[in-house]
């Protein structure tokens, strides 16, 4: 089965700095990948996805990952952040033969003004 | 508009009791999933299912049982089997492709006192 592994569980960042999200996942094939993010109390919002068409993938909201076979990552980055953007944010991979969605355990991402 | 919804928001239980939590999509999707979302621990997979009158176990699926009767919806029941059902109920539907991704209601948060 496929896994999935968010480094830090929260990340603080100051407002127009830098927003750096960690991801790697097992895998022996290039497997599908996504960015999803979180509200309190609501369901999950794509970001983006990777398709294979491209390595760096461009979302919504500014934000964008790059996909690193050689070391199996999917980090998401956001130049600079926005007071909005504090939220929960969730890696996930899907499997080829059948669309099974494995979820990472979250980083929520605190902006500080 | 399309999408998927989720009832109720907010469930409350009496220890012992089953409970049902409620799926509908109108996208048109073949595949659907229930996921159970617990603080630092990410998503975890009950069930899903990829065509009417089909479901597989997922991975935490001890005390849960499912039906899909209908294309477009797939509920959930929470029976008494389940040790710590206390949680947040996250229902989501997808077409079964490769590279699709999954599209989340806004979760039922379930209280069992």
């Amino acid at each position: 089965a496929q896994s999935v592994t968010q480094l830090g569980s929260h990340v603080s960042v100051s407002e127009g700095a830098l927003v750096l999200l960690r991801c790697n996942y097992s895998s022996s094939v290039p497997p599908y990948l996504f960015w999803y993010v979180q509200y309190p109390n609501q369901g999950l919002q794509l970001l983006l996805k990777y398709t294979s068409a491209a390595t760096l993938v461009k979302g919504i909201n500014g934000f964008e990952a790059e996909f690193k076979k050689s070391e199996t990552s999917f980090h998401l980055t956001k130049p600079s952040a926005h007071m909005s953007d504090a939220a929960e944010y969730f890696c996930a991979v899907s499997e080829n033969n059948f669309n099974k969605f494995y979820f990472g355990s979250g980083t929520k991402l605190n902006v500080k003004p | 508009d399309g999408g998927i919804t989720q009832s109720p928001k907010y469930l409350f239980r009496k220890e012992g009791q089953n409970v049902t939590l409620s799926c509908e999509q109108n996208l048109n999707h073949d595949a659907m999933y229930w996921y159970r979302q617990d603080p630092g621990q990410g998503l975890r997979l009950i069930y899903y299912s990829q065509i009417v009158n089909d479901f597989q176990k997922g991975d935490i699926a001890e005390g849960y049982s499912v039906s899909r009767e209908k294309k477009e919806s797939f509920p959930l029941t929470v029976t008494s089997a389940q040790k710590n059902p206390t949680a947040f109920y996250l229902c989501a539907s997808s077409f079964p492709t490769e590279n699709t991704e999954a599209f989340f209601g806004q979760g039922t948060r379930l209280t069992v006192v």
